[in-house]
């Protein structure tokens, strides 16, 4: 069966701080993955999707980047944190485009 | 492109009570629905899925959902709230045949049992 890990499962960072967020899947090959982000009261907001390594599409312009260096390895980053990229952040994976997506646990950030 | 709307972002009911969480899509092709559920800081559990056939949907935990394409609708039921069941639900929607990735989540829906 598939499983989808992330962590740190919480991070308190002070603002202008570097982040990584690391998502790998178990169980599948070569599957489609996501980014979303919850800010509080704002629903599920789509950051990034990959297709494959090293296939990156963006959907929302800020200071984060994702990169995906393994076919199962999904990594969301920031050079310099801003109080507002403060949410839940949850990674996803899929098999084929349009079908149903699998979420993963979750990571709290704050920023301070 | 497609969207969805989910109808009222509280919904209260008492236990034993029916749970009815309405969702209306708006899509240029045939879609596939989804209804997810989440937990406070969890992440998002598939509830159930329409794809094709059958238009009433059978998912875990006692929930149903009806494809309504006249209604444009796919609304979620239980005939039974327990305590379990308060949490936040999510309506989503994707195109058939389509070379979009994506899925179009609603705002949500949080649902508060009652004892």
């Amino acid at each position: 069966s598939q499983t989808i890990h992330q962590w740190p499962a919480t991070l308190v960072q002070p603002v202008g701080s570097p982040l990584s967020l690391e998502c790998t899947v178990e169980g599948t090959s070569n599957p489609n993955l996501y980014w979303y982000r919850q800010a509080a009261g704002r629903g599920l907001q789509l950051l990034f999707y990959s297709v494959g390594i090293g296939q990156i599409s963006s959907e929302v312009p800020q200071n984060l980047s994702a990169s995906r260096p393994q076919d199962r390895q999904f990594i969301l980053s920031s050079k310099k944190l801003l109080l507002s990229d403060s949410g839940f952040y949850l990674c996803a994976w899929s098999v084929n485009r349009g079908w149903e997506q699998y979420f993963g646990p979750g990571t709290r950030l704050t920023v301070t | 492109a497609q969207s969805v709307t989910q109808l009222g972002s509280h919904v209260s009911v008492s236990e034993g009570a029916l749970v009815l969480l309405r969702c209306n899509y708006s899509s240029s092709v045939p879609p596939y629905l989804f209804w997810y559920v989440q937990y406070p800081n969890q992440g998002l559990q598939l509830l159930l899925k329409y794809t094709t056939g059958a238009t009433l949907v059978k998912g875990i935990n006692g929930f149903e959902a009806e494809f309504k394409k006249s209604e444009t609708s796919f609304h979620l039921t239980k005939p039974s709230a327990h305590m379990s069941d308060a949490a936040e639900y999510f309506c989503a929607v994707s195109a058939q045949r389509s070379n979009d990735y994506k899925l179009s989540f609603g705002a949500g829906t949080t649902v508060t049992v009652r004892a």
